[in-house]
């Protein structure tokens, strides 16, 4: 099983991101979010495909239909930019993304 | 405050073995699933194994069927993964995690220890 993401995204100060992942039948399992910044550990952004955990900012939202899941960073900062990795559980193993590297210009 | 630490990586020889421990703290270890995932220099995150909180379900990766062990000794709040017959494409960052609980998803993770296996 295999989740694809574009290998980058860049996006202005204040606009919208949007980190695509896809997989086939993706809806059906729950999808999660990693930010990573460089030299530092994953942290979750968002599970259960639009849910985010406590801390994470109101700009950072999910979506999840057919087979592809959604990242979008609205009003993105400087801050926001890293890598970010989509997951999912598929019955007995869990799979990550490939990565998205965003670049906030 | 959760606390995952990693240690026990180092450079080891092709063919070689490594233990991989990880102490837990801030938090009731015994009930959650705690798992192991990977980061190769600049490449991405590889999820490698998962234990259920007693144990009764274990998960592996493909990629290292055969070669990990995955345990955990909940009084000693301890995670540990065993590595066997090490390759140059083990070389890797493997980070401990704790997954959420009744869902998918990692919610705390540790700094990681670094393995190297040279050509």
């Amino acid at each position: 099983y295999e989740l694809t993401q574009p290998p980058s995204v860049s996006v202005s100060p204040g606009q919208t991101a949007t980190i695509t992942c896809s997989g086939d039948k993706l809806e059906i399992k729950y999808c999660c979010w990693y930010q990573q910044k460089p030299g530092q550990s994953p942290v979750l952004v968002i599970y259960e495909d639009t849910t985010r955990p406590s801390g994470i900012p109101e700009r950072f939202s999910g979506s999840n239909s057919g087979n592809t899941a959604t990242l979008t960073i609205s009003g993105t900062q400087a801050i926001d930019e890293a890598d970010y990795y989509c997951q999912a559980w598929n019955s007995s193993f869990y799979v990550f993304g490939t990565g998205t590297k965003v670049t906030v210009l | 405050e959760v606390r995952l630490v990693e240690s026990g990586g180092g450079l080891v020889k092709p063919g070689g073995s490594l233990r991989l421990s990880c102490a837990a703290s801030g938090f009731t270890f015994g009930r959650y699933t705690m798992t192991w995932v990977r980061q190769a220099p600049g490449k991405g995150l590889e999820w490698v194994s998962s234990i259920s909180s007693n144990s009764g379900y274990i998960y592996y990766a493909d990629s290292l069927k055969g070669r990990v062990t995955i345990s955990r000794d909940n009084a000693k709040k301890s995670l540990v993964l065993q590595l066997n017959s090490l390759r140059v494409e083990d070389t890797a960052l493997y980070y401990c995690a704790r997954e959420l609980a009744g869902t998918p998803g990692f919610d705390y993770w540790g700094q990681g220890t670094l393995v190297i296996v040279p050509s």
